[in-house]
């Protein structure tokens, strides 16, 4: 069974702070890496993609790919109320559009004003 | 900005009745999916669709699962006898031409099965 993990939080920060979400897969042939949001009773919206080992930053969001050590994060900088949510960490095991995105159980951050 | 758009938002329906949801994926996208999530579990993959016939479905996508592009647009999911455990959020999702695996999601279908 090819699984996403991630811890459940749910993971308080204060605003302002940086928030650190995580993420490990079982498959070692995954190639592509998500992170989604998604708000309570809403469907979950893209936030990166990471397809190469290092770090990808797009605003206040960096994520960060090691595939040796079958680890994804994502970080938020700034943390803002707005940001509350949980999220999603996916992985896909190649470059085929129609091969399937695993969803792991999601992490949930709670960001305090 | 171009959108996934599903319908019904929501339906309520006796168990043992056929249920079809409707999605229209995003116009250049050509590679579609169901997914769904019991509230306050994980999105699961359902099935994966390209260029008219089914690429992948996961084991949950069982006989009474079918889905079908009857056009050029509308993308459905149809249940055959729905079951109390079918009662989850359905949601449609596609990825454009470069098949890079970057799922666009609808807003869900909510099916409640009584």
């Amino acid at each position: 069974q090819k699984e996403v993990e991630q811890n459940s939080g749910p993971l308080s920060v204060p605003e302002g702070a940086i928030a650190s979400l995580n993420c490990t897969y079982s498959d070692r042939v995954s190639q592509s890496f998500f992170w989604y949001r998604q708000y309570s009773g809403k469907s979950p919206e893209l936030i990166m993609s990471i397809y190469s080992n290092g770090d990808k930053e797009d605003g206040r969001f960096t994520a960060q790919l090691n595939k040796a050590s079958q680890y994804v994060s994502l970080l938020i900088r700034d943390s803002q109320p707005s940001d509350s949510a949980t999220y999603l960490c996916a992985v896909r095991p190649g470059s085929g559009g129609y091969q399937k995105v695993t969803f792991g159980t999601g992490t949930k951050l709670q960001v305090i004003p | 900005e171009p959108e996934v758009t599903q319908t019904p938002s929501h339906q309520v329906t006796q168990m043992g009745q056929e249920v079809i949801l409707r999605c229209v994926p995003i116009s250049n996208h050509l590679y579609f999916y169901w997914y769904r999530q019991i509230l306050g579990q994980k999105v699961e993959f359902l099935v994966s669709f390209y260029n008219n016939e089914i690429s992948e479905k996961s084991e949950i996508f069982d006989d009474q699962f079918s889905v079908e592009r009857p056009d050029g647009s509308n993308f459905t999911l149809k249940i055959r006898s729905t079951k109390l455990e079918d009662s989850a959020m359905y949601f449609c999702a596609s990825t454009g031409p470069a098949g890079t695996g970057e799922l666009f999601f609808g807003e869900g279908s909510r099916l409640t099965v009584l």
